[in-house]
């Protein structure tokens, strides 16, 4: 069974800070990954996809992949109290349509 | 203008009826999905159409029917709805032609509460 797992938090950070949040799965076929930001009552955002083992910057955002060690990280630079949401960690390992499996989500607390 | 829109955003109904949502995509995509997130958050697939045609259903009990009528539209039909019915459906699209188009653009989510 595919599975996602992140740690739900809440994860606190200092305003300024850098906030790293991790993420590890299970289905070692998984080809593409990628992190939602999701505030409260609201639906969920697209802020990185990774496909290649290694880092991929953008703007305050670096997303980090080791399909060695199944494990997936995002840092956020700079963290901003527009930044606290709820990340979504989600892993594709199927063909065709089947969709992403998404881990249960790190809240996240950035203090002023 | 919105590129994946449903309707309602909330819907409240009491146990026994039937309701239906409606999701409409406008990005262009081939493959369009329900989510269901229940109270913990936790969003997971209930099913995918590629096409208009059922890729996958993940153990979704059969009061849920997805229907689309074409590639920009995809409804979901709840019969007998029950209590557990209860949370937040979102409808999303994505790409099919490999690994680097699959990430999905969510709507707004539909708020379902059952009493």
């Amino acid at each position: 069974q595919k599975e996602v797992e992140q740690n739900s938090g809440p994860l606190s950070v200092p305003e300024g800070a850098i906030a790293s949040l991790n993420c590890t799965y299970s289905d070692r076929v998984s080809q593409s990954f990628f992190w939602y930001r999701q505030y409260s009552g609201k639906s969920p955002e697209l802020i990185m996809s990774i496909y290649s083992n290694g880092d991929k910057e953008d703007g305050r955002f670096t997303a980090q992949l080791n399909k060695a060690s199944q494990y997936v990280s995002l840092l956020i630079r700079d963290s901003q109290p527009s930044d606290s949401a709820t990340y979504l960690c989600a892993a594709y390992s199927g063909g065709g349509a089947d969709g992403l499996t998404f881990g249960k989500g790190t809240h996240l607390i950035i203090q002023p | 203008d919105t590129a994946v829109s449903q309707t309602p955003k909330y819907l409240v109904t009491q146990m026994g009826n039937d309701k239906s949502i409606k999701c409409e995509q406008n990005l262009g995509h081939d493959t369009m999905y329900w989510y269901k997130q229940d109270s913990k958050k936790f969003l997971k697939i209930m099913f995918s159409y590629n096409n208009k045609e059922l890729i996958i259903n993940e153990t979704v009990p059969n009061r849920f029917s997805p229907k689309s009528p074409d590639k920009a539209h995809l409804n979901l039909h709840i019969n007998s709805l029950e209590l557990g019915d209860s949370a937040v459906y979102f409808c999303a699209s994505s790409r099919t032609g490999g690994f680097r188009y699959t990430e999905a653009f969510f709507g707004q989510g539909t708020r379902l509460t059952v009493v």
